[in-house]
């Protein structure tokens, strides 16, 4: 089945400045990359995805790249702000499997004001 | 606007105690999930389904099984609930038609 590493598991950063989470994923089928993230005491929420015949994607202050060859893909935060404070959480799907999601472990981002 | 609601955001049952958790979705989706989450592990599927009366393993099912009589509700059942499975457990809807998957807000279940 799919494996997904996700790092690092904690992040903290100046208000400000950029934040970059990365994935690594297990099997090449995969063909579906989204980021969910979850604040404190909530539930989680997409905030942006990519497939697997687009290379970046850009949404404001996130975007996602993705690497086919290398099997990982990255969240950017640029301008990071503090609402930005959360869980993110990377998955991956492989198109057999239907809506299944693997996710990987969260990455814990800290804003400094 | 999508609504997942899960039937209780705390409880605490004892060791041996069998344990049910429901989910109920407003959407009409056809897919629905059980995971739990626990720190440093993420979200880790316990049982899904694609559809009424359906059910398929996840990463892992052990100690738990799952009933999906209707459509919009999903029940997560623990047999004989076990110290090892004090977690946060989410529930999940998506549509077949689309990859999101929308999260209920969490049962946090601690086992004594």
């Amino acid at each position: 089945g799919e494996n997904v590493e996700q790092h690092p598991s904690t992040l903290s950063v100046q208000e400000g400045d950029s934040a970059v989470i990365k994935c690594t994923y297990s099997d090449s089928a995969s063909n579906y990359f989204p980021w969910y993230k979850q604040e404190l005491g909530k539930r989680p929420q997409l905030i942006i995805d990519i497939r697997s015949n687009v290379g970046e994607k850009k949404d404001q202050r996130i975007a996602v790249t993705l690497n086919k060859t290398a099997k990982h893909f990255s969240l950017h935060i640029t301008e990071t702000q503090p609402e930005d404070s959360a869980v993110y959480f990377c998955a991956a799907r492989i198109k057999a499997a239907g809506n299944k999601l693997t996710f990987g472990g969260g990455t814990r981002v800290l804003v400094k004001p | 606007d999508v609504k997942v609601t899960q039937s209780s955001r705390y409880l605490v049952k004892r060791t041996g105690e069998k344990v049910f958790l429901e989910c109920v979705q407003d959407m009409d989706h056809e897919n629905m999930f059980w995971y739990r989450q626990d720190p440093g592990l993420g979200l880790r599927l316990i049982y899904f389904s694609y559809d009424v009366k359906m059910k398929e393993k996840g990463d892992i099912p052990e100690g738990y099984s799952v009933s999906r009589e209707k459509k919009e509700r999903f029940s997560l059942i623990l047999e004989s609930a076990s110290t090892n499975q004090t977690s946060m457990y989410l529930c999940a809807s998506s549509p077949t038609s689309k990859n999101i998957q929308y999260f209920g807000a969490g049962t946090r279940l601690s086992v004594l």
